[in-house]
């Protein structure tokens, strides 16, 4: 079975800092990981995936994330935190071979410290 | 806009009633997601479809039903409610092609809020 274990419920940095959200994923196969974002009151929108090839994949907003296997992680990345991305992440897994059933993690609630 | 559209948004009922969210897909997807998002249980999926087919089942209460329609629209019955099913339902879809699901992406729609009272 597949799962995700998202580190840190709620994160708060200052605007301008650097946002470190984390990741560590379970798969038994190579999985597809991807970090999604809710904003108040909307559904969740794909920030970006990794799937195969380059282990670093930046998304839409200046996000980024790397796969590294080896630490089975998955953590996103901005070096400049905006107050517009105050909102909610989320790490999401499936497996590799076509099944787009996506195991969500429990979230990261990311505040913007003006 | 995901192109996914969900209704009602918002739907207040009482415990043991019985309701039906509906959710169109984006135009030419041919799967289609059912998850419940509460505080206490994160993000859950319930169910997808597929072509009108059952595809995968996930977390879904024996209460709970869903059902894909030709027009490839989908509804998610719930019955005999409970305080406990309280939550945001999200319906989702992915592109598509004949051979099945390929790149993992979902499209969410904004969602259906149930509150029982």
């Amino acid at each position: 079975a597949q799962s995700v274990t998202q580190l840190g419920s709620h994160v708060s940095v200052s605007e301008g800092a650097l946002v470190l959200l984390r990741c560590n994923y379970s798969s038994s196969v190579p999985p597809y990981l991807f970090w999604y974002v809710q904003y108040p009151n909307q559904g969740l929108q794909l920030l970006l995936k990794y799937t195969t090839g380059a282990t670093l994949v930046k998304g839409i907003n200046g996000f980024e994330a790397e796969f590294k296997k080896s630490e089975t992680s998955f953590h996103l990345t901005k070096p400049s935190a905006h107050m517009s991305d105050a909102a909610e992440y989320f790490c999401a897994v499936s497996d590799r071979f076509g099944n787009e059933k996506l195991t969500f993690g429990t979230g990261t609630r990311l505040t913007i410290i003006p | 806009d995901s192109g996914v559209t969900q209704t009602p948004k918002h739907l207040i009922t009482a415990t043991g009633q019985r309701v039906t969210l509906r959710c169109s897909p984006r135009s030419g997807d041919l799967s289609v997601y059912w998850y419940q998002q509460s505080l206490d249980q994160g993000l859950q999926f319930l169910i997808q479809y597929y072509n009108g087919e059952e595809r995968a089942k996930g977390n879904i209460l024996e209460r709970f039903s869903a059902q894909q329609f030709p027009d490839l629209h989908s509804e998610l019955n719930l019955s005999s409610l409970e305080l406990g099913d309280s939550a945001l339902y999200f319906c989702a879809s992915s592109g598509t092609g004949d051979e099945g699901p390929v790149t993992g992406e979902l499209f969410f729609g904004e969602g259906s809020r149930l509150t029982v009272l």
